[in-house]
């Protein structure tokens, strides 16, 4: 079983770049997070989703922004990037009041 | 803003020893998750606990939920290197509707 799915694993982007961070689950989950995960630190959620079409701020959604067109996928967007975006990206799904399934990460360096 | 806090924030043991590692909040949580994160991997869940007072095992873990859902402890008993990973806890649902809040995490460390 897939589970949840992030690519690319690594990349480093400069100063200012976009990119688009991938996440689909076959889950058929309806909510869907992101999180960032600074060294030593937890993980801190910047957006979620309740279902397709429908998106919400969480915590830390500033320099972020985020898609919900279908219920697999979660795509997460950089406009801008900064050094302070310099961190591991998760994604997760679940269902209603269920655990949540992680993806593996994407780290993301920013010089 | 509901806050987690964990404590120790790292342990380094002996394999063999036992350990206590605790989740704290000043509120109250519907359910409590642990989770282990491995290096470069995503964390995995280890339990949920909804009901105050809720004792669970797993193995060489033991997780209780306090009387009041507001904190949790995980022993491990006989603790093994292949424990070593950092334990992250959960609250949900938080402040966002489903979404769970998570503390910083105890660093295990077991030395063989």
């Amino acid at each position: 079983n897939a589970g949840v799915t992030q690519t690319p694993k690594f990349r480093i982007l400069k100063i200012g770049q976009s990119m688009t961070l991938q996440c689909t689950q076959d889950m058929n989950h309806n909510y869907m997070y992101w999180y960032r995960q600074d060294p030593g630190m937890g993980l801190k959620l910047i957006y979620y989703s309740v279902g397709a079409g429908i998106t919400d701020k969480g915590e830390v959604p500033n320099g972020y922004n985020v898609s919900r067109s279908t219920t697999e996928d979660f795509p997460l967007r950089l406009e801008l990037a900064a050094p302070s975006q310099t961190s591991v990206y998760f994604c997760a799904s679940s269902s209603q009041n269920t655990e949540a399934f992680f993806g593996q990460g994407t780290r993301l360096t920013v010089v | 803003t509901q806050l987690l806090e964990q404590s120790p924030q790292f342990l380094s043991i002996q394999e063999g020893e036992n350990l206590t590692v605790y989740c704290n909040s000043s509120s109250v949580f519907s359910s409590l998750q642990w989770y282990r994160q491995e290096p470069g991997e995503g964390p995995v869940l280890l339990v949920t606990v909804v009901t105050g007072g809720e004792v669970k095992k797993l193995k060489r873990l033991t997780f209780q939920f306090g009387d009041a859902r507001k904190d949790s402890s995980l022993h491990i008993t006989a603790a093994q290197p292949g424990d070593t990973g950092l334990y992250l806890c959960a609250g949900g649902p938080g402040n966002y509707g489903q979404n769970f809040v998570f503390g910083p995490g105890t660093r295990l460390s077991v030395l063989p």
